[in-house]
């Protein structure tokens, strides 16, 4: 069964600050990873989307990273702003319905 | 998001009442899901559908129903509803291919009294 961690479960950083966000997984056999950001009260934004045979997607200040020998994708926010206060949410799809998404980590930048 | 909605955005109901909730995408998309998010269980698959009239049950299916009689709408039935069922309820579309991300909807937040 895939498990999903996510680390931290909440940071909170001041304005400008470049943070790194993680997921860890246990079965390799994924068809692509997914980064969420959920705002209080809202749905599911996707972000990036990483194919099994990729290592990384980059869009605006946004990098994701994936590395299936370890078990680890990365989410990489770069000049953080108010503005990314939320919580992210990583989502692994296995095939068939199988979408197993981790706990996620709530992220507060201060001004 | 764009090509999907949720619709009611929110609704008070009673227990013991029937409750239909819509999702409707205009993206012609194979695949739609129901999703519930409860705090303590992140979200959690209720049913799903893979073509007009072909769906299958999720982890959570339990107390609910849906039907697919065109592509582009999915409908989630709480066929008699308790306060179990009080919940955010999230419907998600993705394109055939094991490729493809899911897109969300922006939630119908139900509450059963």
């Amino acid at each position: 069964k895939q498990e999903v961690t996510q680390i931290p479960a909440a940071l909170s950083v001041p304005e400008g600050e470049n943070l790194v966000l993680n997921c860890s997984f246990t079965d390799s056999a994924i068809y692509n990873l997914q980064w969420f950001r959920q705002d209080p009260g809202k749905g599911l934004t996707s972000l990036l989307l990483i194919q099994s045979s990729q290592r990384e997607q980059t869009s605006g200040r946004l990098n994701a990273s994936l590395d299936k020998s370890s078990g680890r994708s990365t989410l990489y926010i770069a000049a953080s702003q108010p503005g990314d206060s939320a919580t992210y949410l990583c989502a692994f799809y296995l095939g068939g319905n199988k979408l197993v998404f981790g706990a996620g980590t709530i992220l507060r930048v201060k001004s | 998001d764009a090509g999907i909605t949720q619709s009611p955005r929110h609704k008070v109901t009673e227990t013991g009442t029937p409750v239909t909730l819509r999702c409707h995408q205009t993206e012609n998309h194979r695949y739609m899901y129901w999703y519930r998010q409860d705090p303590g269980h992140g979200l959690r698959l209720i049913h799903y559908s893979y073509g007009v009239k072909d769906t299958d049950k999720g982890e959570v299916s339990d107390g609910y129903s849906v039907s697919r009689s065109k592509t582009e709408d999915f409908l989630l039935t709480l066929e008699s509803a308790t306060s179990s069922q009080t919940s955010v309820y999230f419907c998600a579309i993705r394109p055939g291919g094991q490729g493809y991300g899911y897109t969300f909807g922006s939630g119908t937040r139900l509450t059963v009294v």
